[in-house]
């Protein structure tokens, strides 16, 4: 059965620190896809980041950079030198792609709050 | 350039009324999906449209629930004899998916329905 498990329900840092969202997931498929989306106050899902399952290498994007490690079914999230923008619900998602449906499987998500 | 549009936002209704909302996804996107989310949850998938073609619907999509896509555009998603358990943030998406190449998914901004 597929299952995304993200353990931390809410963070909270100050403004510049280092934060990271852990995401470990289940699947017994060996293509599939990861995600992550963030959803700020407003209520609408942002994409933020799509990993295949046959790409480990960790990726890099301004403040953001998300770690992959198949060996622990894990892919996490930091966000470097946090900002107040930073501050929404992050959700990890797992789609398994090849079976013909690409329905996405979120975790419950992670409530960062960044304060000044 | 317009993304994925949800209508209504906002909807109030009472238990044992029917109620009917619409999307539109990004235009030249093919693909179109349903999810719930309900408070301090992730995004539950409920059905999902490849054209005009239904292709998948959860088991969370009870007989009270159905969705249409009639033209390959726009999707209506009705719930009839509305139940306070369907109380709830309903999302709409789309992508483009092309054959098995994946492509992520865009989120519309979601009708809150309120059911007292």
């Amino acid at each position: 059965a597929q299952k995304v498990t993200q353990a931390q329900t809410e963070i909270s840092v100050v403004e510049k620190e280092d934060v990271t969202l852990d995401c470990v997931y289940e699947t017994r498929d060996t293509t599939y896809y990861l995600f992550w989306y963030k959803q700020p106050p407003s209520g609408e899902l942002v994409f933020l980041i799509r990993r295949n399952s046959f790409d480990e290498q960790n990726e890099i994007s301004g403040r953001y950079s998300w770690n992959f490690q198949k060996s622990t079914s894990s892919f996490n999230f930091t966000i470097t030198a946090s900002q107040v923008v930073d501050s929404a619900v992050y959700f990890c998602a797992l789609s398994e792609a090849h079976r013909g449906t690409d329905k996405l499987i979120f975790g419950t998500g992670t409530r960062l709050q960044v304060f000044p | 350039d317009t993304g994925v549009s949800q209508d209504p936002r906002h909807k109030i209704t009472k238990r044992g009324q029917n109620v009917t909302f619409r999307c539109d996804p990004i235009s030249e996107h093919n693909r179109l999906y349903w999810y719930r989310q309900t408070l301090g949850q992730g995004p539950e998938f409920l059905t999902y449209f490849q054209n005009e073609a239904q292709l998948e619907k959860s088991r969370l999509l009870s007989d009270r629930f159905s969705a249409e896509r009639p033209k390959g555009s726009f999707s209506t998603l009705e719930i009839q004899r509305t139940e306070q358990g369907d109380s709830a943030m309903y999302l709409c998406a789309s992508s483009p998916r092309v054959g098995e190449y994946y492509n992520e998914q865009f989120f519309g901004p979601g009708t809150r329905l309120t059911v007292l």
